[in-house]
């Protein structure tokens, strides 16, 4: 497989539930983010990871907890969640610091009920 | 802090006329890349297109080319010949050229603008 591959594509869970979001990259790149998509609002930068060290986040509340094993993984540990944070999450790589842009995954579709 | 403005919700076109998305953002650097991003219903951002603010000449890509006035911050995105494949939700973005510090590999997305095609 190439590109970035995001998984599960869909998940439905509750709020008392744990569960994880995964991010693969098969293109050497350095640096992957998280972002949460919501309707009718820009995308939200969550977190960034360069060479597997976060070096951003986004006043992410500590119900999301990433995870950046090596380059190429990236997880987002979610627990306790509440329904606004049901969104389209996803999952970027770039090279260097993405001045070449980035390169998505097609994203999780995440419902909280 | 940066942001970005599409200012046009939603678009539609007949196919093979041309359309123009708007963009506009507002920063305080004078260095800086900007972006626009095509999401299908597949959902994966695909980038169409790249401009690098220090270069005058603006970006062409086959039938997508840009607008870029830095000195108004606009940066419009020209679709010729529009396809029934161009269908999608468009996303402008900027990113600054800071190597470091909390702009580190942000991109600043708009709110993005559906666009119609009509066969």
């Amino acid at each position: 497989e190439t590109g970035v591959t995001q998984t599960p594509r869909h998940l439905v869970m509750g709020m008392t539930n744990k569960k994880s979001l995964k991010c693969e990259q098969h293109l050497g790149h350095n640096a992957m983010y998280w972002y949460k998509q919501s309707a009718k609002k820009p995308l939200e930068l969550m977190f960034v990871y360069n060479f597997k060290e976060q070096t951003e986040n986004n006043s992410v509340p500590s119900r999301f907890s990433p995870e950046c094993p090596n380059s190429s993984h990236l997880f987002l540990h979610l627990h306790t969640l509440q329904p606004e944070d049901s969104a389209l999450y996803l999952c970027a790589s770039s090279q260097g610091l993405g001045m070449d842009g980035y390169t998505f995954g097609s994203g999780t579709r995440l419902t909280v009920v | 802090a940066q942001t970005v403005t599409q200012s046009q919700p939603e678009m539609s076109v007949q196919e093979a006329e041309t359309v123009t998305l708007s963009c506009t953002y507002d920063t305080s650097e004078s260095d800086y890349y900007l972006f626009w991003y095509k999401q299908p219903p597949s959902r994966q951002m695909i980038l169409v297109i790249r401009q690098e603010a220090y270069k005058q000449q603006n970006a062409t890509e086959n039938r997508f080319s840009v607008n870029f006035q830095k000195a108004a911050k606009s940066f419009s995105l020209k679709i010729s010949d529009s396809q029934l494949g161009d269908a999608a939700m468009y996303f402008c973005a900027y990113r600054s050229a800071k190597l470091g510090g909390t702009s580190y590999g942000k991109l600043t997305f708009g709110q993005g603008t559906i666009l119609t095609v009509h066969p």
